[in-house]
């Protein structure tokens, strides 16, 4: 059974306009992370945002927030005000398990490929 | 500067000839780990290793062997690479096996014909 899902494959949004993109995960552990990276072309793997099962409160990092649904089993990245850098892939992945657990593999969704436009 | 280096970073190869790539972080993490990524699977842990001389393997690690002799090196050895290992590959490091953020290194893009 896939774990993390990531329905869409590709999106477009307006340069300055904001974008959600869509995961949701599927764990019976009450313990885990939601974590967000992004892939530009040239490869490398950038985090960008993590939530922890457990925060009370929804995560933010400058024009990232996570919003965490948690009975819902979803994880969606808004970015505010895309700038035509933020065009790149990005992956949601999830860490089963608490901080210090036995394992930190994260089990990655497919990704979707955003694409801003000017 | 803190960062997680790969070494090759593009390389093509033909079946069934060894080869190494390796990894190397400077942050003193504990933890270290090697995915690859393929399209439209996303990527998937191949082995990891919790510290010196503790390695396990990952979701997808036949054709693969590791190493971790030293804290800050984990390479990946592929024996007798066979085209299905066509990949790119990432090695992560983070500071414990719960740390919440993994560093990733630069990717390693390899071609076996």
């Amino acid at each position: 059974a896939q774990k993390i899902t990531q329905t869409q494959p590709g999106m477009f949004v307006q340069e300055k306009e904001a974008v959600t993109l869509d995961c949701t995960y599927d764990t019976s552990d009450p313990s885990y992370g939601l974590f967000w990276y992004k892939q530009p072309s040239s490869g490398e793997m950038i985090f960008l945002i993590y939530q922890g099962s457990y925060d009370q409160q929804n995560a933010t990092e400058g024009r990232y927030s996570l919003n965490f649904q948690k009975a819902r089993k979803s994880a969606n990245l808004v970015i505010s005000a895309s700038q035509l850098g933020d065009s790149a892939m990005y992956f949601c992945a999830m860490r089963e398990g608490p901080r210090g657990g036995a394992t930190n593999k994260l089990i990655f969704g497919t990704g979707t490929l955003l694409a801003v436009q000017p | 500067e803190a960062q997680v280096t790969q070494n090759p970073r593009y390389l093509i190869t033909v079946t069934g000839k060894k080869l190494t790539v390796t990894c190397s972080q400077n942050m003193n993490h504990e933890y270290m780990s090697w995915y690859r990524q393929d399209p439209g699977l996303g990527l998937r842990q191949i082995y990891y290793s919790m510290n010196v001389e503790v390695t396990d393997k990952g979701d997808v690690p036949e054709g693969y062997k590791v190493s971790r002799k030293e804290k800050r090196n984990f390479p990946l050895i592929l024996e007798s690479p066979s085209p299905n290992q066509t990949s790119l590959y990432f090695c992560a490091s983070s500071l414990t096996s719960g740390g919440h953020e993994q560093y990733f290194g630069p990717g390693t893009r390899l071609t076996v014909t």
